[in-house]
């Protein structure tokens, strides 16, 4: 077991609206990664959070935003849902500076109609 | 512009022989390189990784291989097995302390038994 957990698993939202993703780090880790995961694609880095700051962007836009709490759980943010936002949204944490020793969550998968 | 491309959507292996998956990438700034494993309903887990000082590394039955020149790497999976059935992603970074993994659509390979 990972111990890195995402909530909801499951979510359905209309377009246009607004939702927030949420992830819990494993125990001693202090960087959270966010990665969207669209059909038949691999991951896709959106931003990375370490001590409660970004630290690392992607190619997305700004209505995806996040959050980190001083106990290194996160939240993702996405404004104004597009159809195109359907994913599945992976975290991931590790400590900084130590990419290759990622756990991921089991994802939280998003369907906007 | 894919960075890290897998040209194998999937693989079918009988029990018992071997596996390789295949990897390319176009980025010459990447310098780490990780293979994940990944079943449904879960996140990707780590399997295997390799720096650019090395050209193979091992760890059991999964061996990757690193052809720098090339830009291409390989998984080689010895003896596969049944439970191996899963999706296989390629991932790179521009160090083992980087911030962002870049990876590729995956290879779903099915071992049969």
């Amino acid at each position: 077991e990972t111990g890195v957990t995402q909530s909801p698993t499951h979510l359905i939202k209309t377009r246009g609206q607004q939702v927030t993703l949420r992830c819990s780090s494993q125990s001693g880790h202090n960087t959270v990664s966010w990665y969207q995961q669209a059909l038949g694609q691999g991951p896709q880095f959106i931003f990375q959070y370490y001590r409660e700051e970004e630290n690392g962007r992607g190619n997305f836009p700004p209505r995806f935003s996040g959050l980190q709490f001083p106990n290194y759980s996160s939240e993702l943010n996405v404004n104004a849902l597009e159809l195109d936002d359907s994913a599945l949204y992976l975290c991931a944490s590790s400590m900084k500076d130590a990419v290759g020793e990622a756990f991921f969550g089991q994802g939280t998968r998003l369907t906007v109609v | 512009d894919q960075q890290v491309k897998q040209n194998s959507p999937s693989l079918s292996v009988q029990e018992g022989r071997i596996s390789i998956l295949n990897c390319d990438y176009t980025n010459s700034m990447f310098d780490y390189f990780l293979w994940y494993k990944k079943y449904p309903a879960e996140g990707p887990t780590f399997l295997i990784s390799i720096s650019s000082i090395k050209d193979k590394n091992e760890d059991g039955r999964f061996t990757v291989f690193l052809n720098k020149s090339a830009k291409h790497l390989s998984l080689h999976i010895v003896p596969s097995q049944p439970g191996d059935s899963a999706v296989y992603f390629c991932a790179a970074s521009e160090s083992q302390a980087g911030t962002a993994l870049i990876f590729g659509k995956g290879t779903t390979l099915s071992v049969s038994s």
